[in-house]
């Protein structure tokens, strides 16, 4: 039962464009959402977070946005680089749970 | 740098060997997990430890086992796996297991081949 869903396994995007990566769930308890980014050979790497208090949060070019009642967030990663090329995983918990919930994943490829 | 630390980085054993994977972490976390992940998979979590406490084992077979011999240590022992356990082992850490702005911090892997 996947309560994490990324839709999309793949997206390619011109450097310097806008990219968004979509993340939807199921569990109307998750009150605690991240963002993490892959490397072929290494482990993830955390990338940003938000609270159910918040429907934004920013940090450098990752802004995270959740919409509580679609229960749907989104990484904008604004201008894109080739570096930012990579899987990225969603995840999500609940402060009355005690383990995160891991999305399939999305591998973003940054076109130079 | 990571700052979860995991050896070996690669593995390769058969189905009688017995063999560890370890994990150090330093950044006084009291939270301390073990993930498995298959190719184009999520990472799906096996065992946590909670102030060096086992809090969860997701039905993980016992071919696998795990210690905490301390808050910075964590150990995998492997025993007579089959080889679709092969996959990456992760190990994460995070300040505590109640995960509220808390959030996973994770080592660089052990790639595991079984034969």
């Amino acid at each position: 039962d996947q309560q994490v869903k990324q839709n999309s396994p793949s997206l390619s995007v011109q450097e310097g464009r806008i990219s968004i990566l979509n993340c939807d769930y199921t569990n109307s308890m998750f009150d605690y959402f991240l963002w993490y980014k892959k490397y072929p050979a290494e482990g993830p790497t955390f990338l940003i977070s938000i609270s159910s208090i918040k429907d934004k949060n920013e940090d450098g070019r990752f802004t995270v946005f959740l919409n509580k009642s679609a229960k749907h967030l989104s990484l904008h990663i604004v201008p894109s680089q080739p570096g930012d090329s990579a899987v990225y995983f969603c995840a999500a918990s609940a402060t009355t749970g005690n383990q995160f919930y891991f999305g399939t994943g999305t591998s973003l490829t940054v076109i130079p | 740098d990571t700052e979860v630390t995991q050896t070996p980085k690669h593995l390769v054993m058969g189905m009688t060997n017995k063999k560890s994977l370890k994990c150090e972490q330093h950044m006084g976390h009291r939270a301390m997990y073990w993930y498995k992940q298959k190719a184009k998979k999520p990472p799906e979590l096996m065992f946590v430890y909670s102030y060096e406490k086992l809090s969860i084992n997701e039905s993980v077979p016992s071919r696998f086992s795990p210690e905490c011999p301390n808050s910075s240590l964590l150990n995998l022992h492997l025993h007579a796996l089959q080889p679709e356990d092969s996959a990456l082992y992760l190990c994460a850490s995070s300040q505590v297991v109640s995960s509220y702005n808390s959030p996973l911090h994770f080592g660089n892997g052990t790639r595991l081949t079984v034969t």
